[in-house]
């Protein structure tokens, strides 16, 4: 069964930091992995994909990495601003081929605060 | 851009009620999925959809919950008897065809149980 883990649960840095968001998961016969964003009581917003065939995605200033030998994803997060303060959730999916199904398994997420 | 919405954004309901969570999908999509969001926990998989019939469902989703695409455009998710540890966020997910990667999610509805 699949466990998805982040770490850490939260973090608070200060304005113009770059910053890491750690995401592992357990079985590293997946599909694809996914970066999502949640503002407190509110959706999920996607902000990177990465294909199990690929290294990397970048997204103006987020860089989300996969090694999925290792079953490890990190969100590189550069130049914080206090807008990026919320709730960062890393999911990931099995594939067709893999006997797998649609589902997305979730971690539970590590709350930023970008202080100003 | 094409958005997933959902309806109401926040339900509140006796213990016991049956309720109805409304979705509607981006338009041409074809896989619907529900997911769920306890206050503090992980988003957790209840079930997915497609060609008029569920193709997975969790242990979650047990006889107390159903769902269907009652016209062309709707997706809905029905609880028959609402519970206090049903009290979630809700989230309709939906995806365009087999081939595509990513499933779009809409803005999720509260469900409170009193």
């Amino acid at each position: 069964k699949q466990e998805v883990t982040q770490i850490p649960a939260a973090l608070s840095v200060p304005e113009g930091e770059n910053l890491v968001l750690n995401c592992s998961f357990t079985d590293s016969a997946i599909y694809n992995l996914q970066w999502f964003r949640q503002d407190p009581g509110k959706g999920l917003t996607s902000l990177l994909l990465i294909q199990s065939s690929q290294r990397e995605q970048t997204s103006g200033r987020l860089n989300a990495s996969l090694d999925k030998s290792s079953g490890r994803s990190t969100l590189y997060i550069a130049a914080s601003q206090p807008g990026d303060s919320a709730t960062y959730l890393c999911a990931v999916r099995r594939g067709p081929f893999q006997g797998g199904s649609e589902k997305l398994v979730f971690g539970k997420g590590t709350k930023l605060t970008v202080n100003p | 851009e094409p958005e997933v919405t959902q309806t109401p954004s926040h339900q509140v309901t006796q213990m016991g009620q049956e309720v109805i969570l409304r979705c509607v999908p981006i338009s041409n999509h074809l896989y619907f999925y529900w997911y769920r969001q306890i206050l503090g926990q992980k988003v957790e998989f209840l079930v997915s959809f497609y060609n008029n019939e569920i193709s997975e469902k969790s242990e979650i989703f047990d006889d107390q919950f159903s769902v269907e695409r009652p016209d062309g455009s709707n997706f809905t998710l029905k609880i028959r008897s609402t519970k206090l540890e049903d009290s979630a966020m809700y989230f309709c997910a939906s995806k365009p065809r087999t081939d595509s990667y990513e499933q779009y999610f809409g803005p999720g509805t509260r469900l409170t149980v009193t």
